[in-house]
């Protein structure tokens, strides 16, 4: 199984801040289709995941261009640039090239 | 919009059986692919099953080969889980996606005696 190994583990950060979580993949995450299927998703307190980036780089519906994915191959990093209120909560980075699917450990981003 | 609807959750012993659904609305059903997520107590996410649009490729995890089946109907644009031989470790919410790019609210699935 691919294993996508994620940090840090947490973060605190103050409104407006900037920050970036990394994702590394023990395995390529290029499909034989020539496409990335890296995604980043955030879980609000108690609610559902959210998917903000898919494939890399691309913003997911709604999403404010404050994210912004990165990366390529084995290595991928998201950035958040002015940190607000709404954006705390764990995020997750998964893969989706390589079955079985595989999600990192998670980045639990808090209030300085 | 996008909905997601899961049901069917609850309280179950182990080696009993759960089926869960997945009511889907806000587009066309049988052009996705769907998975199954979970997700237990305190603990990161955990794919758990897939199925192509067509329903004809089904794909899952090792610890739930052989228990646990997805299905769907594209008719009723609906997605199942079938999850027999339950175990304690199989206690989780579970998610239903849409090809992991949304999600629906979850289902909380506990089994214990």
């Amino acid at each position: 199984d691919v294993v996508m190994t994620q940090t840090p583990p947490s973060l605190s950060v103050a409104i407006g801040q900037s920050v970036s979580i990394s994702c590394k993949s023990s395995q390529s995450l290029v499909h034989s289709d020539g496409k990335t299927y890296l995604n980043w998703l955030l879980q609000n307190p108690g609610q559902s995941p959210k998917r903000l980036i898919y494939q890399v780089s691309n913003l997911g519906s709604g999403v404010p261009d404050r994210f912004s994915g990165t990366g390529s191959e084995k290595d991928f990093t998201l950035k958040i640039s002015r940190v607000e209120a709404e954006d705390l909560g764990v995020y997750h980075c998964v893969q989706a090239t390589h079955v079985p699917y595989t999600f990192g450990a998670g980045t639990k981003l808090e209030l300085k | 919009e996008v909905q997601l609807v899961e049901s069917g959750g609850g309280l179950v012993q182990p080696g009993r059986s759960l089926k869960l659904s997945c009511a889907a609305s806000g587009f066309t059903f049988s052009n996705y692919y769907m998975a199954w997520v979970r997700q237990a107590p305190t603990k990161g996410l955990e794919w758990v099953a897939s199925i192509t649009n067509s329903g004809g490729s089904t794909y899952y995890r090792d610890s739930v080969k052989g228990r646990f089946t997805i299905s769907r109907d594209n008719a009723k644009s609906t997605l199942y889980l079938q999850m027999d031989s339950l175990r304690s470790e199989d206690t989780a919410t579970y998610y239903c996606t849409r090809a992991l790019g949304y999600w629906g609210q979850g289902v909380m699935v506990t089994v214990s005696s």
